[in-house]
This record gives C-alpha cells, sequence and structure tokens, in this order.
C-alpha cells in the first residue's frame, strides 16, 4: 500500500537557519503530495501542496517541489523564525477515489532565537 | 465560517466507561474522516464516511463506533474505554473531488 516517510526528528535549528525536512512516498500511480503544519495545540493546517511532477507548492516562504523520479517531496525554507516551530506531516492521495490522506509520522521543529 | 469543531476539547474517563466524540463542519464538505494521533506514529485514521449515511473501516477501527448524523455531523463513540485509547482525537473533513482536508483542533483523552 502507499507510504509516507519523513525524517525522524526532533529538529532543532537557530533563529535564521536553512531548513530542510526530508519526505520520500511509496504509491502506485501518480498521487498529489501535502505538507500539513500543526502548531502547539492545535490541530493540522494544510501548508501547502502539488498535484503533479516537477510541481512547486510554496506558502509562508515554505518550499516543496514533487520529484517522481526520486519519488520525494523535501519541504525548504531559506530563513526560519521561532514562529516556524511545530510539528510538519508530510501526506500523499489516496488515487482510488476515496480522497483518503496517507500521513507520515511527523517532524517535530524547534526554533530557537 | 466555524470551519471544523469537535467537542469535548479534552476528557478523562475510567476504564470501562463510554463516551461519544463529536464533529461537526460548516463547509458543506462531503467527507469526514476521524483520526487517532499518539506519539512516534503519526496520524492513523480510524473510520471515515465518505458521504452521509455511509461509513467505512481505516486502519485501527478496533473499539470505536461512528455515526454519520447527517451531512454536517460525525460522531466517534468508545463503548467500553481503555487505557490504549489515551490519545488525541482529530475530525477532518473535505469536499467533493478535493484531497485538501480540513482539521478540527482536537479533542485530548485519557483513559486511566
Amino acid at each position: 500500500g502507499d507510504s509516507v516517510t519523513q525524517m525522524e526528528g526532533p529538529v532543532t535549528l537557530s533563529e535564521e537557519a536553512f531548513l530542510t525536512i526530508n519526505c520520500t512516498y511509496t504509491a502506485t500511480g501518480y498521487p498529489s503530495l501535502f505538507w500539513y503544519v500543526q502548531y502547539p495545540g492545535e490541530g493540522l493546517q494544510l501548508l501547502l501542496k502539488a498535484t503533479k511532477a516537477d510541481d512547486k507548492g510554496s506558502n509562508k516562504g515554505f518550499e516543496a517541489t514533487y520529484r517522481k523520479e526520486t519519488t520525494s517531496f523535501h519541504l525548504e525554507k531559506g530563513s526560519v523564525q521561532v514562529s516556524d516551530s511545530a510539528v510538519y506531516f508530510c501526506a500523499l492521495s489516496d488515487e482510488a477515489g476515496s480522497y483518503q490522506l496517507t500521513f507520515g509520522k511527523g517532524t517535530k521543529l524547534s526554533v530557537i532565537p | 465560517n466555524a470551519g471544523v469543531t469537535q467537542t469535548p476539547k479534552f476528557q478523562v474517563l475510567k476504564t470501562g466507561q463510554s463516551m461519544t466524540l463529536q464533529c461537526a463542519q460548516d463547509m458543506n464538505h462531503n467527507s469526514m474522516y476521524w483520526y487517532r494521533q499518539d506519539p512516534g506514529m503519526g496520524l492513523r485514521l480510524i473510520y471515515y464516511s465518505a458521504s452521509e449515511g455511509t461509513t467505512d473501516k481505516g486502519e485501527v477501527p478496533n473499539g470505536y463506533n461512528v455515526s454519520r448524523l447527517n451531512k454536517r455531523e460525525f460522531s466517534l463513540r468508545l463503548e467500553s474505554a481503555a487505557p490504549s485509547q489515551t490519545s488525541v482525537y482529530f475530525c477532518a473533513s473535505n469536499g467533493q473531488g478535493k484531497y485538501e482536508q480540513y482539521f478540527g483542533p482536537g479533542t485530548r483523552l485519557t483513559v486511566t
């Protein structure tokens, strides 16, 4: 079945550092890919998405490119802020028509001043 | 719009007690989902409802039941709570033909 693997956390960075959170997936067909963010004490929010190969999703300074050849969708940000401290989840869609998502286990990011 | 709402926010149960977690969405979405979130496990799907009147099991349905009361509401019931059901529960929904899911704020449940 479909699966998502993302880098284990936690990740601790200093403010203004470069962020990469790796995500690779296994799926049949051509899923859509997502990054969700969960701030402390809240539900998940969609951060960005890409629906086909070579698409780049971007939002709030975060970017991720859908790489079919490496089955990857790595999340990057050039300069993180304390307010980016959260748990980040990579997810892929279910192409079977049920519109379900398969989530990775999440990566906790802490940004220190 | 309130989006997806969940009640209660927090709950403590004793082993064997029952309770129902409530979820409602005001976005006219067809599909609704219940997940549980446990440390190191990510989100795991308990049950989902692709449309009003239908429900299906997800990855971890044992010990739970659901009801899709109408298009807006999707409840999750624990008939006899167990400590293994201590978790944070999230409800989510998405619209027809859309993969993006919208999440509620969660219910933190502790079973002692």
